[in-house]
């Protein structure tokens, strides 16, 4: 069974930096691209970032490129999302998804909760 | 820029069907043809209930399915339950990023 668990979240400071994780089990995840996703509480959902299986590519939405760096570690499984210089507007539940297909997100965490506020 | 629009609310009573569109804007034709349709509960996580526009990944009910035309796709689900009240996304992809739709609440009345 595909599992993916979020971790990291945290009330953090405007200005502040945080570091996401996302452990993932029940598949080989050197093979998957996988997704950072965000919602904030009632409302829609937002993607945030994408990195390929090895890690050598990466993309961003614009609303986080230079702010957010996305990587993974494959020998243990786990992701991660850097998040520095933290807005208000960063405040949001953070999901980690697997894709698979083409350009599907299939599977998904939980979510875990930044809020960044003074 | 790419662009996903569908209506922020609809309403079914048990048993009858609805259908939700997702009317893609986007300059990548290849984009309509990865659209996504995710179901989120309150508190939960997405769930991928359609892909590619038409696809139904296994374990989901055959209550729900996908169609598209022109630049439209739709998410249709038969035979109203009450655990169907939820919100909907949908979603594709174009040229290294993912969008989303805005959402629609779907309330089974």
């Amino acid at each position: 069974e595909v599992q993916l668990v979020e971790s990291g979240g945290d009330l953090v400071q405007p200005g502040g930096s945080l570091r996401l994780s996302c452990a993932a089990s029940g598949f080989t995840f050197s093979s998957y691209w996988m997704h950072w996703v965000r919602q904030v509480p009632g409302k829609g959902l937002v993607w945030v970032s994408r990195i390929k299986y090895d890690g050598s590519a990466t993309t961003y939405a614009d609303s986080v490129e230079g702010r957010f760096t996305i990587s993974r570690d494959n020998a243990k499984n786990t992701l991660f999302l850097q998040m520095n210089s933290l807005r208000a507007e960063d405040t949001s539940v953070y999901f980690c998804a697997r894709e698979s297909g083409r350009a599907t997100l299939f599977d998904w965490g939980r979510g875990t909760l930044v809020t960044v506020s003074s | 820029q790419s662009a996903l629009t569908q209506p922020a609310s609809v309403s079914g009573s048990p048993g009858q069907s609805i259908t939700i569109p997702c009317t893609v804007t986007s300059s990548d034709v290849g984009s309509y043809n990865l659209v996504s349709w995710f179901q989120q509960h309150p508190g939960e996580a997405p769930k991928l209930i359609i892909y590619e526009v038409t696809q139904r990944p296994s374990g989901v009910s055959n209550r729900f399915s996908g169609s598209g035309s022109d630049n439209t796709a739709s998410l249709t689900i038969s035979g109203l339950q009450a655990e169907d009240e939820s919100d909907y996304y949908c979603s594709s992809y174009t040229r290294g990023t993912f969008f989303f739709g805005g959402g629609t609440k779907l309330t089974v009345l």
